[in-house]
């Protein structure tokens, strides 16, 4: 167990529709990543918050956004969903942005299906 | 930009057996941290082991050694003494010494590993 806590696991939704990825980080974590899996691309990133501010930004689409909270959990907003966005989204964390050298954690994964 | 290949899509090892897996990488940078992820069926991402690019001595972890040659930007995974356990896609991965632009983990396509009994 990594630490790393993501809600829901698995989530079947249809095309043109609105879901909302949740990511709890590991405790004292400050660093929260979100990474896309899918079998086309591969794992690839999307975007990056630490301590409330994005940090860097990936492949995310416009129809994607994310925010990290004052507690630190985050969720990943995915709207006008397309066939093509059926993926596997991880969530990561890690503790300071500051030392890139830290180790970065990832969750299980939400398994997103669009029908 | 830096880049990471796996070569080898698929590999195959006898139980108890030692297998290696490949990984290069390309980058302009002299500092830098690498990473080898697994990925079981269950498709969890879990860390095997890191390696910082400064330091000259090959990381371990129980089973788990790498043969990190930095002249070469090479960065091999060897897993010895196999168990059923390890069949499993491995992951390569960079991260720049700042964090980059690239979302600071740059993944290879991977490796699945298959493990006979």
């Amino acid at each position: 167990d990594s630490g790393v806590t993501q809600t829901p696991k698995h989530l079947i939704t249809a095309t043109g529709q609105r879901v909302t990825l949740r990511c709890s980080p590991r405790s004292g974590d400050l660093s929260v990543y979100w990474y896309q899996q899918s079998l086309d691309q591969g794992l690839q990133f999307l975007i990056q918050y630490y301590n409330g501010e994005e940090r860097a930004k990936g492949n995310i689409l416009e129809r994607f956004s994310a925010q990290q909270f004052p507690d630190l959990h985050s969720e990943l907003n995915l709207s006008s969903l397309e066939l093509g966005d059926s993926a596997l989204y991880f969530c990561a964390s890690s503790a300071r942005v500051a030392y890139s050298g830290n180790t970065i954690y990832f969750g299980e994964g939400s398994w997103l299906t669009v029908v | 930009a830096q880049t990471v290949t796996q070569s080898q899509p698929e590999m195959s090892v006898q139980e108890a057996e030692t297998v290696t897996l490949s990984c290069t990488y390309d980058t302009s940078e002299s500092d830098y941290y690498l990473f080898w992820y697994k990925q079981p069926p269950s498709r969890q991402m879990i860390l095997v082991i890191r390696q910082e690019a400064y330091k000259q001595q090959n990381a371990t972890e129980n089973r788990f050694s790498v043969n990190f040659q930095k002249a070469a930007k090479s960065f091999s995974l060897k897993i010895s003494d196999s168990q059923l356990g390890d069949a499993a896609m491995y992951f390569c991965a960079y991260r720049s010494p700042d964090g980059g632009s690239q979302g600071n983990l740059i993944f290879g396509k991977g490796t699945k590993l298959s493990v006979k009994p």
